[in-house]
């Protein structure tokens, strides 16, 4: 399983952008990075995932680096309910989902 | 409305039962994966069923069992063999298992064993 280094918590002001690293330097050709989030006292939900090209849904924005050694998760204007812990997530066919501890947001009004 | 169904929601037992959490899921998903959560702590896999009639251990699978009789059915028992079993229990499915797979995660079940 490639492993993940992401910051243990971070802030953000409402309504900014927030740009949520996750270094991968172990990655495989073939893994695809997947970004949950969960919030107090819930399961965790899906984001967005990727293999090599940016990626945008009505959620998210995920860069992806050329070398995909790490990956960027991008909330392009922060709300009090994106306040969460977010997990970065490397994941190839035959593996299971690793939930490593994640990042925590704290989005403050 | 399709989802993932764990209960109850909170569950008190004392030290020495065995209990066991349900999950039900009405989405049709081959693949479904029970993951314990502790304070602070990322999620860790206790058992994976990737079809009916079929199911493997995970990270931290001592102290738990688990049956797939049924597609939409993923109980998970904790029984008395589990040293710290107070934690929050979440149950997940997908349709199959492979790396394009979403999962899809219940609101969980806090277990508290006194």
């Amino acid at each position: 399983d490639a492993k993940t280094t992401q910051p243990n918590s971070m802030e953000s002001n409402e309504e900014e952008p927030v740009h949520l690293p996750c270094n991968h330097s172990t990655i495989s050709g073939t893994d695809y990075i997947h970004w949950y989030r969960q919030l107090p006292s819930q399961g965790p939900e899906y984001v967005i995932h990727g293999l090599t090209s940016n990626v945008n849904n009505r959620m998210a924005s995920l860069a992806i680096a050329e070398d995909r050694k790490s990956s960027t998760l991008i909330l392009h204007r922060a709300t009090l309910r994106d306040a969460a812990v977010y997990y970065c997530i490397p994941n190839n066919y035959g593996q299971n989902f690793v939930f490593g501890p994640g990042t925590r947001l704290s989005v403050l009004p | 409305d399709g989802g993932i169904t764990q209960s109850p929601k909170y569950l008190f037992r004392k030290e020495g039962q065995n209990v066991t959490l349900s999950c039900e899921q009405n989405l049709n998903h081959d693949a479904m994966y029970w993951y314990r959560q502790d304070p602070g702590q990322g999620l860790r896999l206790i058992y994976y069923s990737q079809i009916v009639n079929d199911f493997q251990k995970g990270d931290i699978a001592e102290g738990y069992s688990v049956s797939r009789e049924k597609k939409e059915s993923f109980p998970l028992t904790v029984t008395s063999a589990q040293k710290n079993p107070t934690a929050f229990y979440l149950c997940a499915s997908s349709i199959g298992w492979g790396r394009h797979t979403e999962a899809f995660f219940g609101q969980g079940t806090r277990l508290t064993v006194v």
